[in-house]
């Protein structure tokens, strides 16, 4: 699975949208960028995913460059329950391919 | 997380004594697989199956083995414990064909 790079920490203000880059350059052509969310202690919860269109869904939008080598996640309007540590991953859509997580984004969302 | 369940939630126990965390699924998911997570480390993968009876090792496997005799539960096995493998584990399932993972609410293991 390919190697995904995201920054340690970012802030957001309530209502302002959060912009989360996520760098993949080895990802291969069959790999898909999922995003997942950990909130406090709780377990990780699926977001978004897309192979290089972009995507979105009642909880966010995913942005995939044409080279397919970075992508961002946006939260259109962040609220505070939106703090939480956010979890790119480049994977093969195969039921049985084991997600390999890395350190994430901690996102921290005030008012 | 609805249609999976984990239990015990929270367990303390010592070392040397062998100790089984479960996994039980009402989802019919052929897919099913055993994360720890430790600070600094993230989620790292321990074990998974791909259906009855079918196992295989993840990145962080010694330590630990897992046994799955029906569709609905995957159990993770610490033979032995020791202090190293306190931790919060997750477990997490997946249908064939469908696009995201449910995960459980987890388990925290300590071992004293």
């Amino acid at each position: 699975d390919a190697k995904t790079t995201q920054p340690p920490s970012m802030d957001c203000a309530e209502g302002r949208a959060a912009n989360l880059p996520c760098n993949h350059s080895t990802i291969s052509g069959n790999e898909y960028v999922y995003w997942y969310r950990q909130i406090h202690s709780q377990g990780p919860q699926y977001i978004i995913h897309g192979l290089k269109n972009n995507e979105t869904n009642e909880m966010a939008s995913l942005i995939i460059t044409e080279d397919r080598k970075s992508s961002t996640l946006i939260l259109p309007h962040a609220t505070l329950r939106d703090t939480a540590v956010y979890y790119c991953i480049a994977a093969a859509n195969q039921a049985g391919t084991a997600l390999i997580f890395g350190k994430g984004t901690t996102l921290s969302v005030s008012s | 997380d609805a249609g999976i369940t984990q239990s015990p939630r929270h367990k303390v126990t010592e070392t040397g004594t062998p100790v089984t965390l479960r996994c039980h699924q009402t989802e019919n998911h052929r897919y099913m697989y055993w994360y720890r997570q430790d600070p600094g480390h993230g989620l790292r993968l321990i074990h998974y199956s791909y259906g009855v009876k079918d196992t295989d090792k993840g990145e962080v496997s010694d330590g630990y083995s897992v046994s799955r005799s029906k569709t609905e539960d995957f159990l993770l096995t610490l033979e032995s414990a020791t202090s190293s493998q306190t931790s919060v584990y997750f477990c997490a399932i997946r249908g064939a064909g469908s696009d995201g993972y449910t995960f459980g609410s987890g388990t925290r293991l300590t071992v004293v």
